[in-house]
């Protein structure tokens, strides 16, 4: 049983315009959910975060969502620049605890 | 500068023969954490610790060991390495507590090709 979903393994989109990159749980007792993007060769960046007791965080052009009666959170990036290619993990995990759960990923392409 | 160093970053090697994973982090972390990545897969979660001589499994233990003898290191023990086991393996550290700042700092990652 996958507890984090991300069905888009891949996403383009025009420099400029917005990047929405979408992830679905289904455990409720998750109380802490990231985004991480990764770049080939190199290990995963943290980008974002958000708690369960927020409903939006944002940081400079990343914004994070979270709808917790449809167990759903999405990354908006707002411009999209071509630097931000790369696949884009989110992460789900409890304050305090040891265990987190990825998704699969979503490949970001921005063209120029 | 505050790093995850993971040695080797590559290694082939044959089945059944023993082989480590150092992972190092110089930031004081108490959590440090195992994570393999397969081709479409995320990353699947190995092993954790929480502090020193505190380890527990994550979702995918099978065939892995790991020790927390000291704060700043987490090897990876691979006691009879199989194929399936050739993946992509990335280190994680943090501190405990609220991560919204900084989520988990990873190493560069070390692929293993067991054959």
């Amino acid at each position: 049983d996958q507890q984090v979903k991300q069905n888009s393994p891949s996403l383009s989109v025009q420099e400029g315009r917005i990047s929405i990159l979408n992830c679905d749980y289904t455990n409720s007792m998750f109380d802490y959910f990231l985004w991480y993007k990764k770049y080939p060769a190199e290990g995963p960046t943290f980008l974002i975060s958000i708690s369960s007791i927020k409903d939006k965080n944002e940081d400079g052009r990343f914004t994070v969502f979270l709808n917790k009666s449809a167990k759903h959170l999405s990354l908006h990036i707002v411009p999209s620049q071509p630097g931000d290619s790369a696949v884009y993990f989110c992460a789900a995990s409890y304050t305090n605890a040891g265990k987190s759960t990825f998704g699969d990923g979503t490949t970001l392409t921005v063209k120029p | 500068e505050a790093q995850v160093t993971q040695n080797p970053r590559y290694l082939i090697t044959v089945t059944g023969k023993k082989l480590t994973v150092t992972c190092s982090q110089n930031m004081n972390h108490e959590y440090m954490s195992w994570y393999r990545q397969d081709p479409g897969l995320g990353l699947r979660q190995i092993y954790y610790s929480m502090n020193v001589e505190v380890t527990d499994k994550g979702d995918v233990p099978e065939g892995y060991k790991v020790s927390r003898k000291e704060k700043r290191n987490f090897p990876l023990i691979l006691e009879s390495p199989s194929p399936n086991q050739t993946s992509l393996y990335f280190c994680a550290s943090s501190f405990l507590g609220d991560r919204s700042n900084y989520g988990y700092t990873f190493g560069s990652g070390t692929r293993l090709t067991v054959v």
